[in-house]
């Protein structure tokens, strides 16, 4: 069974850094592309970064300069790394893998990341 | 970047009536769309790729049409677990989706 499971999400003050993870089951991190995707309370999907099977990473503007994907391919583990972190920041963090054709499936389950005072 | 547009916003549907949602992108995509079923507390769910083609397992009732920038999603005849938010994805270039529509209980 393929399975993603995100992990390090929490209340965070503004300024402050946090990392998350993606431990896949059944999934090879590796060999696939995978990316976030983050939901604001009661709004909707936006894209946040991609990582290539051969490593070039890519971000939306809106986390450009502070967020780093990366994966551990030992550990079969996605990253993301969130520095400087806003108020805009807030929301449910999703991992998901990316098809050779470029939609999104599998998806975990979400980790929320609040930023507040 | 690619605007993706659904409508409507909420729609209102019987069980076992049929629903029909929108999606339109701001420049042509061809074909790289995709259709996400969202319930309250879960993750998306990947339901159509490719415009029309069903991932494994969503039911036939579930179909999806379009090209360029005007795409549908169909629901046939509304089942009680088919009561959520629908999102459509472009992959054209890079990823954006659209602002979701809700399907409710009439």
């Amino acid at each position: 069974e393929v399975r993603l499971v995100e992990s390090g999400g929490g209340l965070i003050q503004p300024g402050g850094s946090l990392r998350l993870s993606c431990a896949a089951s059944g999934f090879t991190v590796s060999s696939n592309y995978m990316s976030w995707v983050r939901q604001a309370p009661g709004k909707g999907l936006e894209w946040v970064s991609v990582i290539y099977s051969g490593g070039n990473t890519y971000y939306a503007d809106s986390v450009k300069g502070r967020f780093t994907i990366s994966r551990d391919n030992s550990k079969n583990t996605l990253y993301l790394q969130m520095n400087s972190l806003r108020a805009e920041d807030t929301a449910m963090y999703y991992c998901a893998g990316v098809t050779s054709g470029n939609w999104f499936d599998p998806w975990g389950q979400g980790t929320l990341v609040t930023v507040s005072s | 970047e690619i605007v993706m547009t659904q409508s409507p916003a909420t729609l209102s549907v019987s069980p076992g009536e049929r629903a029909t949602l929108s999606c339109r992108a701001s420049q042509s995509i061809s074909s790289d769309l995709a259709w996400y079923q969202q319930k309250p507390g879960q993750a998306p769910r990947l339901l159509i790729y490719g415009a029309s083609t069903r991932a494994t397992g969503i039911p036939a009732r579930f179909s999806g049409s379009g090209s360029g920038t005007e795409f549908t999603l169909t629901i046939s005849s509304l089942q009680s677990e088919d009561f959520a938010v629908y999102y459509c994805q472009q992959y054209n270039n890079w990823w954006t989706f659209g602002q979701g529509t809700k399907v409710e209980i009439k």
